[in-house]
């Protein structure tokens, strides 16, 4: 059986500010870890993912993730946010190409 | 830019009547997906279709919930009959190929209230 287990249900945080969204799975086997985003009004979209390699993911818009094998860990950081990043972020993990999905973390960013 | 359309993006039913939602994935996608995502939790998968063939439904109730994409391309969700534990959003999603390098592409979703 897998999880993912997302351990804060929502962040506030200041513009400019660090920000990080942690996320642990539990899983016997290998697995494929994602972060998505999911924007008000808006469906969710693949923010970055890990397959293999690199253990840190970058994505464009400046977030970053590091796969933690030994803590079951796939946590997401910001190091400056933006008001444009206000969203909800899904951690998610993949086995036999089903995604299960944590429950989410909301993210508000004040001005 | 090529997007995955759900219709409609609101319905609100009584409780024991019929409700049907659609998805139109993004052009040459293979794979499509159906997720429920309850208020305060993540997206749970529901059922997954590979071109026409359902590869995977062991999430999706089948004494009420019934799901076809019956040219591969385009597809319906239905429920019936409605109950109250089904308001939730409905989330179709499609990617290029079954695998874990394909995205999945989401679409805005369709919010169900069952009074």
């Amino acid at each position: 059986a897998q999880s993912v287990t997302q351990l804060d249900s929502q962040v506030p945080v200041f513009e400019e500010a660090p920000v990080e969204l942690r996320c642990n799975y539990s899983s016997s086997v290998s697995v494929y870890l994602f972060w998505y985003v999911q924007y008000p009004n808006q469906g969710l979209q693949l923010l970055l993912k890990y397959l293999s390699g690199s253990t840190l993911v970058e994505s464009i818009n400046g977030f970053e993730a590091e796969f933690n094998k030994s803590q079951t860990s796939f946590h997401l950081r910001k190091p400056s946010v933006h008001i444009s990043d206000t969203a909800e972020y899904f951690c998610a993990v993949s086995i036999d190409y089903k995604l299960s999905f944590g429950a989410g973390t909301t993210v508000t960013v004040r001005a | 830019e090529a997007e995955v359309a759900q219709s409609p993006r609101y319905k609100i039913t009584e409780k024991s009547q019929a409700v049907a939602f659609w998805c139109d994935p993004i052009s040459g996608h293979a794979t499509l997906y159906w997720y429920r995502q309850i208020l305060g939790q993540g997206p749970e998968l529901l059922v997954q279709f590979q071109d026409e063939s359902v590869v995977d439904d062991s999430q999706l109730p089948k004494d009420r919930f019934s799901a076809e994409r019956l040219k591969g391309v385009d597809s319906t969700l239905k429920i019936q009959p409605a109950e109250l534990g089904d308001s939730a959003m409905y989330l179709c999603a499609s990617s290029l190929e079954l695998g874990q390098n394909y995205e999945q592409y989401f679409g805005p979703g369709t919010r169900l209230t069952v009074t």
